[in-house]
């Protein structure tokens, strides 16, 4: 059974402040990865992929630690509008698509 | 480009009811799945399809079908609904298995 484990939150952060959340997958022969955000009652939408070297995309940074089997993401200086739930999602390499995780809800405080 | 397009947003059946969820997307993706959101559950995976004619299951297949005649579309039938099928339910797209997925916007489906 592929697992793919967060912590569910919330994390509460005070506007402007750094705030990173990790996530554990279990299948070692898992090939891609990303990170999605989800609003409330709306889709997950797409928020970055991470690759093996990491990469940053304005003030979010991924990074892949395949040694001990997670990937992590950095919110800096973080908006009211970062408030959402992020999804940690992983590809087993099977046709059968993502496992996502249960995500972990961020909100951020004026 | 319209993406991937889901209806009805809102159903409310009753129990022993069937119904048919659409998707479909104008990306020209082979791969669409389907999946369901319960609180504390997260997204479960219900069918999937690699391409036109070409069906699988997923993780919570039981009370479901689904079909893959063309590229576009990707409906999900409800046989006799339950209480249980209570739930969020969004269809996925992508260009193929290794590929992040874009979701349509969902629909809300309440069985009584």
């Amino acid at each position: 059974r592929k697992e793919v484990e967060q912590d569910p939150g919330p994390f509460n952060v005070p506007e402007g402040a750094t705030v990173a959340f990790n996530c554990t997958y279990s299948n070692s022969a898992s090939q891609s990865f990303f990170w999605y955000r989800q609003d409330c009652r709306k889709e997950p939408k797409l928020l970055m992929s991470v690759y093996s070297s990491g990469n940053e995309d304005g003030r979010f940074t991924a990074q892949l630690n395949r040694a001990s089997q997670y990937i992590s993401l950095l919110i800096r200086d973080s908006k009211l509008s970062d408030s959402a739930t992020y999804l940690c999602v992983v590809l087993g390499g099977g046709a059968d698509g993502l496992t996502f995780g249960k995500g972990t809800h961020l909100i951020i405080q004026p | 480009n319209a993406g991937v397009t889901q209806t009805p947003k809102f159903q409310v059946l009753k129990t022993g009811q069937s119904m048919t969820l659409q998707c479909a997307q104008d990306m020209n993706h082979e791969y669409m799945s389907w999946y369901r959101q319960d609180p504390g559950m997260g997204l479960r995976l219900i069918h999937y399809s690699v391409g036109a004619g070409i069906t699988d299951q997923g993780e919570v297949p039981n009370g479901y079908n689904v079909s893959r005649s063309t590229t576009e579309d990707f409906p999900l039938r409800l046989l006799s609904a339950a209480p249980s099928q209570t739930s969020v339910y969004f269809c996925a797209s992508s260009y193929g298995t290794v590929n992040e997925q874009y979701f349509g916007p969902g629909t809300r489906l309440t069985v009584t």
